[in-house]
């Protein structure tokens, strides 16, 4: 069945480092891969998606790659701040439906002053 | 320009008992969706309302079930409760396109249920 896989699932990182973080998908359909980030006790925030008309995508320092012949698309935070520090999830649809989400495991980002 | 809603933020309740939750969309959304976050774990989707219709389902057992009014907003009833219904029930809206496919999904803070 349809499947998402994200490493890792912790990282640390010192301020002013990168961050990545990977997942991978199963349903070759898949067309619409969005990042959430979820702090303690709060909502999931969309922060970045990509559409598979397209390799990459930036917002100031945020960024995502697809490689959809390999099916993985990634998560490039650079220049990391504290108020980074959260869960952030990878997501793919069920179905090639971009509002029925697969959620990744998540990963739990902590940036260190 | 309101964002999701739910309520209530907290219920405990006990085994076997059953529990409503409540959702409204954020505003121009036409379609709700519900997911169950575990602990620890992600979202997992557990079916979508749209034009007052169940649509997709996810692995969920029938004891779930739901409903989606004439203003869009939705309710999620989870009945014979067990304790690893334990969770965050988060729903999430979004605007259907023509196509079919929906477009980004913007969550609600969620309903923290606690089953002792």
């Amino acid at each position: 069945g349809e499947n998402v896989e994200q490493h890792p699932s912790t990282l640390s990182v010192q301020e002013g480092d990168s961050a990545v973080i990977k997942c991978t998908y199963s349903d070759s359909a898949s067309n619409y891969f969005p990042w959430y980030k979820q702090e303690l006790g709060k909502r999931p925030q969309l922060i970045i998606d990509i559409r598979s008309n397209v390799g990459e995508k930036k917002d100031q320092r945020i960024a995502v790659t697809l490689n959809k012949t390999a099916k993985h698309f990634s998560l490039h935070i650079t220049e990391t701040q504290p108020e980074d520090s959260a869960v952030y999830f990878c997501a793919a649809p069920r179905g090639g439906y971009t509002d029925k989400l697969i959620f990744g495991t998540g990963t739990r980002l902590q940036v260190f002053p | 320009d309101a964002g999701v809603t739910q309520s209530p933020t907290h219920l405990i309740k006990t085994r076997g008992q059953q529990v409503t939750l409540r959702c409204s969309p954020k505003s121009g959304h036409d379609t709700v969706s519900w997911y169950q976050q575990a602990l620890g774990q992600g979202p997992q989707f557990i079916f979508q309302y749209y034009e007052e219709e169940e649509r997709q389902r996810g692995n969920f057992p029938d004891r779930f079930s739901g409903h989606q009014f004439p203003n869009y907003s939705s309710e999620l009833n989870v009945n014979a409760l067990l304790l690893g219904d334990s969770a965050l029930y988060l729903c999430a809206s979004s605007l259907k396109r023509r196509s079919g496919t929906g477009d980004e999904q913007f969550f609600g803070p969620g309903t923290r249920l606690t089953v002792l």
